[in-house]
């Protein structure tokens, strides 16, 4: 068993919907929770990054992290065919210098 | 800020020969760096961590004497291939530790754009 297992996907969706996308993991030491957007043959940039359980947004971006089920979500509001992309979650143990756990991606389709 | 560069971007080599890898930060000091590897639709997996003046860290299953890391100074680590063949060809991407701007408790890995290597 993988120890972030993330839906490959491809997940398709229309123009301004929702897109809800989540991880879950193993490991109940991960302390910090990230989501990364990776467009094709470029490296992932981060998109938000959450410490623990609870809610965070940014914009049309919200993350949320339930320890008690060792699961993460983010969850894209009026996506758009930018948002086209693969959303990669990662975990890390600690806030500096630990290598990061990543889900094997989830590639998603906004259709205009 | 944290911008992270690689060079070069693509490269296609003979079977044998050694390839190398270029990883710079451009507007920060990194003491730690890493290196991944990334084969289609799949995610990045860590080959190694690379800090400034001393021996890289390599993951399990990694072969240190064909993934040779150097980290010279602290804006520039690379990593050579050596004596490579056709299933070393991946996507190799780094990332160097940076403190988030606005947010400077929390040090992120900033990637660079990857270098798409081709073995033939």
């Amino acid at each position: 068993q993988k120890e972030v297992e993330q839906d490959p996907g491809p997940l398709s969706v229309p123009e301004g919907a929702i897109v809800s996308l989540n991880c879950t993991y193993s490991n109940s030491a991960f302390q910090y929770f990230m989501w990364y957007r990776q467009y094709s043959r470029k490296g992932p940039e981060l998109l938000m990054y959450t410490y623990s359980s609870g809610n965070k947004e940014d914009g049309r971006f919200t993350a949320q992290v339930d320890k008690s089920s060792k699961y993460i979500s983010l969850f894209i509001r009026d996506s758009q065919p930018s948002d086209s992309a693969t959303y990669l979650c990662a975990m890390r143990f600690g806030a500096a210098g630990n290598k990061l756990t990543f889900g094997g991606g989830t590639r998603v389709l906004v259709k205009p | 800020g944290a911008v992270v560069s690689q060079h070069p971007s693509r490269v296609i080599c003979k079977s044998g020969t050694s390839v190398k890898i270029e990883c710079r930060s451009l507007d920060f000091q990194a003491t730690t760096m890493f290196w991944y590897r990334q084969f289609p639709k799949q995610s990045l997996m860590l080959m190694a961590t690379s800090n400034e003046g001393s021996k890289a860290t390599y993951e399990q299953g990694v072969e240190k004497d064909k993934f040779l890391i150097n980290h010279a100074s602290l804006t520039l680590s690379t990593l050579t291939v050596t004596s490579a063949h056709p299933e070393d060809s991946s996507f190799y991407i780094c990332s160097a530790n940076s403190p988030l701007q606005g947010d400077s408790s929390y040090n992120e890995q900033f990637f660079g754009p990857g270098t798409r290597l081709t073995v033939l």
